[in-house]
């Protein structure tokens, strides 16, 4: 079956612009975390959403980052005003039900601040 | 506060010898603990899972990690090593809510003909 998508799989972008970063999980997944993975490093919890619970957003490194998930499906890591630190892959993660269960990667968005 | 540190960057192995893949946490309670692989090109993968049950878990492609409370340790091992496993290996730690998970800086493996 599908896994876990993620778009654009490449974003270069001006430093000062805004993103959008989607991720489409597995279906009846209602667990959804964003990762962050700069160069060398592992990676850096972001934000988890499970179901209708109103979402954990302690990740978040800066207010110029949001994210939202609709209708308990989609997801878009928005960031603002982008920086040059902001550079890394953003993953995208689901699982059945959160917890302890196994989180399915997607692919990963390479985002480039020049 | 919840943090793992993967001793060793990097790993170089000879097929068919054992590998070593070292991991240290550290939690304020009893912690759930993983190891998740990431092949070249490829998305992460869970390969075994520690949740307070045995202390001695299997995982998939032949790999083990034993958790050593009294060490805080969690080392992922095989006893032989394939071309196959050459990878990036992560140590994960999960909050004490299963909310959020704590990743280490990683270790990759290469293994050599």
């Amino acid at each position: 079956g599908a896994g876990v998508s993620q778009s654009p799989s490449n974003k270069v972008t001006e430093k000062g612009k805004d993103v959008e970063l989607r991720c489409d999980p597995i279906s009846g997944h209602t667990a959804l975390y964003w990762y962050r993975q700069s160069l060398g490093q592992g990676l850096e919890f972001l934000i988890y959403f499970q179901g209708n619970s109103a979402p954990d957003k302690s990740g978040l490194p800066s207010d110029r980052f949001s994210a939202e998930r609709t209708g308990g499906s989609v997801s878009t890591l928005t960031i603002q005003r982008t920086q040059q630190e902001d550079s890394a892959v953003y993953l995208c993660a689901s699982s059945l039900v959160g917890g302890l269960y196994e989180q399915y990667f997607g692919p990963g968005t390479r985002l480039t601040v020049t | 506060a919840q943090s793992v540190t993967q001793l060793d960057s990097h790993v170089s192995v000879s097929e068919g010898t054992p590998v070593l893949l070292r991991c240290n946490y550290s939690s304020s309670y009893s912690p759930s603990l993983f190891w998740y692989v990431q092949h070249p090109n490829k998305g992460l993968q869970l390969l075994l899972k520690y949740t307070s049950a045995a202390t001695l878990v299997k995982g998939i492609n032949g790999f083990e990690a034993e958790f050593k409370k009294s060490e805080t340790s969690f080392h992922l091992t095989k006893p032989s090593a394939h071309m196959s496993d050459a990878a990036e290996y992560f140590c994960v730690v999960s909050s004490n809510n299963f909310n959020k998970f704590y990743f280490g800086s990683g270790t990759k493996l290469n293994v050599k003909p």
